[in-house]
């Protein structure tokens, strides 16, 4: 049973280039999380989707930065115009419907690493 | 709004001792979850412990245990016998059930380096 999968790995992206970081949540679940981490940072939440649904995206930048999760395939987040700040760890976690609620631990992936050269 | 402090940013142990990684936290919340993971050098996220705010228990999960102090807003991790292994960056966080909107995601605090030495 596969867990949260996030690919790529590690992606490196020149300045102005765009970005497109895909998560898998784990099987039966449809709601999707994605953290952004960075340097030496906790976590800090940039988005809440369900399938075809965005129902919070209060810790998004306004400008550049998109997220989607299609009723069929993985979520995807997009950066446009990546700049070096954009370089960070991209977490995704995924949850059952419905959530369990405040007890409820997510499962993350294991992180798209961005590198902006 | 909800927040986390970690105060140690760095933390020294030595192998097969115990040591206590600080975590307090703020809340208007009734209701509210504590967590701690582990983030090894290859970076994934790794799900230690749960506490929910109403537990009477203290949490504990092998090696790892939590020590809450609800009326000190505090949630410190304790590892027992630590290994090399437990060497990582460890993040507290919590996650609470706000008035509006969906705020069922989580609050991470800024982590604490664990250094086990052998």
């Amino acid at each position: 049973n596969a867990g949260v999968m996030q690919n790529p790995r590690h992606l490196v992206r020149r300045r102005g280039q765009e970005a497109r970081l895909r998560c898998s949540p784990m099987k039966g679940h449809s709601h999707v999380y994605w953290y952004r981490q960075l340097p030496e940072e906790g976590l800090k939440f940039m988005v809440y989707l369900q399938k075809e649904n965005i129902i919070d995206e209060s810790g998004m930048p306004k400008e550049r930065f998109s997220a989607e999760f299609p009723k069929e395939g993985p979520s995807i987040l997009r950066i446009q115009q990546v700049v070096r700040g954009d370089s960070a760890a991209y977490f995704c976690a995924s949850s059952p419907i419905p959530d369990s609620g405040f007890s409820y631990g997510y499962t993350f992936g294991s992180g798209t690493r961005l590198t902006v050269v | 709004a909800q927040k986390i402090t970690q105060t140690q940013p760095g933390m020294f142990v030595q192998e097969k001792e115990a040591v206590t990684l600080d975590c307090t936290y703020d809340t208007s919340d009734q209701s509210y979850g504590l967590f701690w993971y582990k983030q090894p050098s290859s970076g994934e996220m790794i799900f230690l412990i749960y506490q929910g705010s109403y537990d009477e228990q203290n949490a504990t999960e092998g090696r790892y245990s939590l020590n809450f102090q609800k009326a000190r807003k505090s949630a410190n991790l304790v590892i027992s016998a630590s290994q090399l292994g437990d060497s990582a960056m460890y993040f507290c966080a919590m996650r609470g059930m706000e008035e509006a909107g969906y705020g069922q995601n989580f609050v991470f605090g800024p982590g604490t380096r664990l250094s086990v030495l052998p």
